[in-house]
């Protein structure tokens, strides 16, 4: 099956500042990337959709300039979380899929747990 | 009203025991159900697809009832691996995937 990897899988930073995560697709072309974000005990919420090449997407309420989504290539996309706060800490999921995957099928991540002190 | 509903448990059941988890959906627009395990501090992977006329695949059912909206998992003879929370999730035949709050299931010995 399809795999995708994130880096890094954890992360503790101080708030003010910015952390960077990667999400890669190893075995084919991720033509669309998503990502989410799941509090505690909570359900997984879409951030933004991203697709290659072009501007991310994001959803409502989400901030697109503290949140920001590069696509830059078929396999890489990246979430940067800029000037962090304590609330930003939460576990940030990437997912794929590629033209030719039926429009629901999503190959996720390990998940990156981010926590700013 | 979330769009995806799920009681969210803990369901503790003995090992062999049959559960069932349900689901409902606000959205008469959806097109495709899911059923997503999700292990502690883990990324979800799909259990398995629920179609109109039910599925099964093993131990488990998946039925969808659309006129009310509603989803079903059940879980027959659980197994402590079992142990995880499991996620409705709905598609609008888009790209998104609408993910429920989860419903936690604990097996024990």
């Amino acid at each position: 099956g399809a795999v995708v990897s994130q880096h890094p899988s954890w992360v503790i930073c101080k708030s003010g500042t910015s952390v960077k995560i990667e999400c890669r697709s190893l075995d084919f072309q991720a033509t669309t990337m998503f990502w989410y974000r799941q509090f505690p005990k909570q359900s997984l919420m879409l951030m933004a959709t991203s697709n290659e090449g072009s501007k991310a997407t994001y959803e409502q309420g989400v901030e697109k300039d503290k949140f920001l989504i590069n696509h830059a290539s078929l396999t890489l996309s990246t979430l940067t979380v800029t000037s962090a706060h304590p609330e930003d800490s939460s576990f940030y999921i990437c997912s794929a899929t590629s033209y030719g995957f039926r429009s629901y099928e999503q190959y996720f991540g390990p998940g990156t747990r981010l926590t700013v002190t | 009203r979330k769009e995806v509903e799920q009681d969210p448990g803990p369901f503790n059941v003995p090992e062999g025991a049959t559960v069932a988890f349900n689901c409902t959906y606000s959205n008469s627009a959806s097109q495709s159900f899911f059923w997503y395990r999700q292990d502690c501090r883990k990324e979800p992977k799909l259990l398995m697809s629920v179609y109109s006329s039910g599925n099964e695949d093993g131990r488990f059912t998946a039925q969808l009832n659309r006129a009310s909206q509603y989803i079903s998992l059940l879980i027959r003879d659980s197994k402590l691996s079992d142990s995880a929370t499991y996620l409705c999730v709905v598609n609008y035949n888009t790209d998104k995937l609408i993910f429920g709050t989860g419903t936690r299931l604990q097996v024990f010995p």
